[in-house]
């Protein structure tokens, strides 16, 4: 079973403040997606890595894989109350069409 | 707005009740999914229709029948639910069910079950 840990489980900040959100596995994996889920709202996918080590920025938010596609990492600068959600990471193995795994995600809130 | 609708948004059902759940997307997919998500638990898959056809039956209970007419629509069928049934069950759909396609995902039926 692949499984996909996400860290932390919660994070509460204050609006300006950076963080980063980490999704870790022992499994290597093709690619690997972030979403954000928001109350009362379906996931919406953010961002999808292929290659180990890529890099992807979209405006305040910056996505990593890790070199040997086994784990990734999301970073927010100057967070702001609109990213107050719940961000998921979800990968697909290097085998066949396996399943896309998800991990439990990390709640965060943006407190104004 | 994602292109794949779910109806109702909300549902509250005793164990004995027999109801539905409807998923449609606009999106020309071939490929229609749904998920569990349940507190404290990740997003777990329940079924995948790939071209009408069912491809994945992910050790559901049979309490939950799918069923798809047509690549646009996808039902969820239940009947004698438990109380730990209760969670979000979503819906998504991707061109087609191969490794690396992007789901899109409806924003769920919210399940209490009394």
């Amino acid at each position: 079973t692949q499984l996909l840990e996400q860290s932390p489980q919660f994070l509460s900040i204050q609006e300006g403040e950076n963080l980063t959100v980490y999704c870790n596995s022992s499994s290597v994996f093709s690619s690997l997606q972030w979403y954000r889920q928001e109350p009362g709202e379906g996931p919406v996918l953010l961002v999808t890595v292929v290659t180990g080590g890529e890099v992807k920025k979209l405006k305040r938010l910056t996505f990593q894989f890790g070199d040997a596609r086994k784990d990734s990492s999301l970073h927010i600068t100057a967070a702001q109350p609109g990213d107050t959600g719940l961000y998921l990471c979800a990968a697909f193995s290097n085998s066949g069409n396996t399943p896309l795994v998800f991990g439990k995600g990390t709640r965060l809130s943006v407190i104004a | 707005e994602t292109g794949v609708t779910q109806t109702p948004r909300h549902l509250v059902m005793g164990m004995t009740n027999k109801k539905s759940l409807k998923c449609e997307q606009h999106l020309g997919h071939n490929a229609m999914y749904w998920y569990k998500q349940s507190a404290k638990k990740p997003l777990e898959l329940m079924f995948v229709y790939n071209f009408k056809e069912q491809t994945e039956n992910n050790s559901v209970p049979s309490r939950f029948s799918p069923e798809c007419p047509n690549s646009s629509h996808l039902f969820l069928h239940l009947h004698t639910l438990q109380p730990e049934d209760s969670a979000l069950y979503l819906c998504a759909s991707s061109p087609s069910h191969a490794n690396g396609e992007t789901q899109y995902f409806g924003p769920g039926t919210r399940l209490l079950v009394l």
